[in-house]
């Protein structure tokens, strides 16, 4: 059964910093991963998915990183924005099904 | 274009009644998927649907049903409402590349 983890939990960091989300997936025969944003009180947003077949995916100031083999996924925001304060879920598909299985999350906080 | 919206935002029940919750979409996605969101459980799929008239049991299915009659709504029905479905409700859909829109969520408080 996949079983996916982020650490940490909750982040806090000054405006301007860059900074970095780890997922991190028990099995690793996905087709691809992907990361979202969830401000407080509403829906997810999908930021970027990473297939299989790549190794990283930018949009902005957000670049994502997949490696297989370890189980690992990064999310690396540059020149961090009060604006970028979310938390920040991954999701990996289980084994070849339609079902996603999510990360609890990581709490962002960007502080001016 | 909406995207995915959802109604209600916000119900309360009491034990042993029922519900039901509306899920649409205007991309004419084909996936579509219900999930509840807990504090410490994250998120968990409930029932999800490949296509119009097709439903499947995701991870918590018990105490659900649900039904895609048209292929822009995704129905999640509770028949006898209990405090453990106290939850958050979130709808989404899917596209070909896999990507998938969420819902604003509906707030479900059950007594």
């Amino acid at each position: 059964k996949q079983e996916v983890t982020q650490i940490p939990a909750a982040l806090s960091v000054p405006e301007g910093e860059n900074l970095v989300l780890n997922c991190s997936f028990t099995d690793s025969a996905i087709y691809n991963l992907q990361w979202f944003r969830q401000d407080p009180g509403k829906g997810l947003t999908s930021l970027l998915l990473i297939q299989s077949s790549q190794r990283e995916q930018t949009s902005g100031r957000l670049n994502a990183s997949l490696d297989k083999s370890s189980g690992r996924s990064t999310l690396y925001i540059a020149a961090s924005q009060p604006g970028d304060s979310a938390t920040y879920l991954c999701a990996v598909p289980q084994g070849g099904s339609e079902k996603l299985v999510f990360g609890k999350g990581t709490k962002l906080t960007v502080n001016p | 274009n909406a995207g995915v919206t959802q109604t209600p935002k916000f119900r309360v029940l009491k034990t042993g009644q029922s519900m039901t919750l509306l899920c649409a979409q205007d991309m004419n996605h084909e996936y579509m998927y219900w999930y509840r969101q807990d504090p410490g459980m994250g998120l968990r799929l409930i029932h999800y649907s490949v296509g119009e008239g097709t439903t499947a049991k995701g991870e918590v299915p018990d105490g659900y049903n649900v039904s895609r009659l048209k292929k822009q709504n995704f129905l999640l029905g509770l028949e006898s409402a209990a405090p453990s479905q106290t939850s958050v409700y979130f709808c989404a859909s899917r596209d070909n590349q896999e990507t998938q829109y969420f819902g604003p969520g509906t707030r479900l408080l059950v007594l």
